[in-house]
């Protein structure tokens, strides 16, 4: 168990639709990472919050956006849905900048 | 920007056999490389990581990778795998701050009796 949970386990939705995905980071993480993984992309970084504030962007659609509260959660939000957006999201997170990655088990999101 | 290639996709070894998974990395200066493990149904579970210093270095459950500047390569090992090894493993790289890694494609396990 990496302490990292992520909630819901499955979400199955459809076109068009607007999900949130959640993730708890372990206890005393500042860092929250967010990673989409699909078939034909592999595993993609999205976005990156430390300590509320927004760190750095990746492959991250104008359709998605995340925030990171104060008390530390962090939330995905997927707007608009494709069938292309079917994919695992992982919420990773860590103490600061130089530690290794904890990731959760993942939101699988099936758009249909 | 920092890139990783993971050449075989799938690869197949028999329980008790050595093992070698493959990494190239492309990333101008020293980087920071990963390699996770992720079982179905799971997350990625961190097996080892390099940042600086001793080129071979130790993980868990008994793999070691050993980083190869002048191949650009950071190769997985095992000296005899396990049933409980098949799984899908992943090489990362990182550039430090904000710690933002990208991974390879993965590799694929797979052990026979």
């Amino acid at each position: 168990d990496s302490g990292v949970t992520q909630t819901p386990k499955h979400l199955i939705t459809a076109t068009g639709q607007r999900v949130t995905l959640r993730c708890s980071p372990r206890s005393g993480d500042l860092s929250v990472y967010w990673y989409q993984q699909s078939l034909d992309q592999g595993l993609q970084f999205l976005i990156h919050y430390y300590n509320g504030e927004e760190r750095a962007k990746g492959n991250i659609l104008e359709r998605f956006s995340a925030q990171q509260f104060p008390d530390l959660h962090s939330e995905l939000n997927l707007s608009s849905l494709e069938l292309g957006d079917s994919a695992l999201y992982f919420c990773a997170s860590s103490v600061d900048d130089l530690s290794p990655l904890h990731f959760g088990n993942g939101t699988r999101l099936t758009v249909t | 920007a920092q890139s990783v290639t993971q050449p075989d996709i799938h690869i197949t070894v028999s329980e008790g056999a050595s093992l070698e998974l493959r990494c190239n990395y492309s990333y101008g200066a020293t980087p920071y490389l990963f390699w996770y493990v992720q079982s179905p149904g799971q997350g990625l579970q961190l097996l080892l990581k390099y940042f600086s210093g001793d080129t071979l270095v130790q993980g868990i459950k008994g793999f070691e990778a050993e980083f190869k500047r002048s191949q650009s390569s950071f190769n997985l090992r095992k000296p005899s795998v396990h049933w409980s090894d098949a799984a899908e493993y992943f090489c990362a790289v990182g550039a430090g701050s904000g710690y933002a890694l990208n991974f390879g494609k993965g590799t694929s396990l797979l052990v026979t009796p």
